[in-house]
């Protein structure tokens, strides 16, 4: 069964600093792989995804990231952190008719 | 409205008691997915409708749990004789091919 690691649970970045969150999956062929935000009391806003092609992708609010098959990573990124950025971010992944989500990264921006 | 949209956003109950939560996914979506997100953790897979095929049911927790879909409208969520690791909040997903939108889930509390 294929499944997500979210390395950090935390991470606490000044605004305008550079933010990069980490995602490792294990699946045999090319996956589906996405990344969600997720604001309190709020659902889920997909942030961008990866289906194939350019292993760049870029998404809304300024996100990019960065899928390395070598690697089995697809880390998030953002330039220039924004203090309306601090929220939960899950890396999930396709596996049949479901998305396997990571545990998440809680995002904290320092003013 | 454009979105998912998952009724009540928040629910109270004594143990013991029967819920229903209701989901409006978005027109002309075929899948519909709830998942369960317990404090702290990454989303949890538990029953996926398309259209008028059998529902994928492997991650409903046990038989307490059972929910139905009315072709590809709204689809309702019971949890019979709730327990306190009931608690949880409960996402609802519609897709129409391989993107999922969430609503903005119901948050579910058992006193």
């Amino acid at each position: 069964a294929q499944s997500v690691t979210q390395p950090d649970i935390h991470i606490t970045v000044s605004e305008g600093a550079s933010l990069e969150l980490r995602c490792n999956y294990s699946y045999g062929a090319t996956p589906y792989l996405f990344w969600y935000v997720q604001s309190p009391g709020q659902g889920l806003q997909l942030l961008l995804k990866y289906f194939s092609g350019d292993t760049l992708v870029q998404g809304i609010k300024g996100f990019e990231a960065e899928f390395k098959r070598s690697q089995s990573s697809f880390n998030l990124r953002k330039p220039s952190v924004h203090w309306s950025d601090a929220a939960e971010y899950f890396c999930a992944v396709v596996q049949g008719n479901k998305l396997v989500f990571g545990a998440g990264t809680i995002l904290r921006v320092k003013s | 409205g454009a979105g998912v949209s998952q009724s009540p956003s928040n629910k109270v109950t004594e143990k013991g008691k029967d819920v229903e939560l209701r989901c409006d996914p978005i027109s002309g979506h075929t899948a519909l997915y709830w998942y369960r997100q317990r404090l702290g953790q990454g989303l949890e897979f538990l029953i996926y409708f398309q259209g008028n095929s059998a529902p994928d049911k492997s991650g409903l927790p046990s038989d307490r749990f059972s929910a139905e879909r009315t072709g590809e409208s709204v689809s309702t969520l019971t949890i019979q004789r709730t327990q306190q690791e009931d608690s949880a909040v409960y996402l609802c997903a519609s897709s129409s091919r391989e993107t999922q939108h969430f609503g903005d889930g119901t948050r579910l509390s058992i006193l």
